[in-house]
């Protein structure tokens, strides 16, 4: 079946340092998405991309579909302790419901 | 809106008992999900619904669980019997058309532990 891969599973930075993780998926998506779990919480939906090579920033953070349309990333620029949480990457093929990475777990120290 | 609303938030039961999780999707969103999470298998797609209809329940672990959505602004998601690997935060989440162009909204969870 679909899987979603992402690395790495567990970040930690220093307060101002940057965070980039990756998703992988083993089959071609129609859209990605990236939710952020805080500690304790939900996921919060954050963004959507759909097209190839697509680019999409948010403030300090950059999020990229790659041409092939099977991986994606998220960079944080200059992190701060309000970025601390998991980051979800979901993707989908048509028709069906998102399927989730396992995740990536950031930490920031100040 | 309040949001997607589940309830009870948290849940312990013995093993063996019969479970019930409750959910009301936002008003409006044609889409319903039901997910599990733990730290093992993290975010795990249980079933989904669209116009109340159930769509695709091959997550569904087994016999034990199952899922209703008898209107649009309801559903439930039924464990009987309950065993300690069931012990998991469950999620509802909704969206509208499937969550195509459209993000998800998830519920707060309810973190169930069988005991």
């Amino acid at each position: 079946g679909q899987q979603v891969m992402q690395i790495p599973q567990y970040q930690h930075v220093q307060e101002g340092e940057d965070f980039t993780t990756y998703c992988n998926s083993s089959t071609t998506l129609s859209n990605i998405q990236w939710y952020k779990q805080r500690p304790g919480g939900h996921p919060v939906f954050l963004i959507q991309l759909v097209k190839s090579g697509e680019v999409k920033k948010q403030k300090r953070l950059t999020f990229q579909f790659g041409e092939a349309k099977k991986n994606s990333s998220l960079h944080i620029t200059a992190t701060q302790t309000t970025d601390v949480g998991t980051y979800f990457c979901a993707g989908r093929k048509a028709g069906t419901a998102l399927i989730f990475g396992k995740g990536t777990t950031l930490s920031v120290s100040s | 809106d309040a949001g997607v609303i589940q309830s009870p938030r948290h849940e312990v039961t013995e093993m063996g008992q019969e479970v019930t999780l409750r959910c009301k999707p936002i008003s409006g969103h044609n889409s319903l999900f039901w997910y599990r999470q733990t730290m093992m298998r993290g975010l795990e797609l249980l079933i989904y619904f669209n116009n109340n209809v159930p769509i695709d329940d091959s997550g569904m672990p087994e016999d034990r669980f199952s899922a209703k959505m008898p209107n649009a602004s309801f559903s439930t998601l039924k464990i009987q019997p309950s065993e300690p690997r069931d012990s998991a935060v469950y999620f509802c989440a909704s969206s509208l058309s499937g969550g195509a162009g459209y993000g998800y909204t998830f519920g707060s969870g309810t973190r169930l532990t069988v005991v």
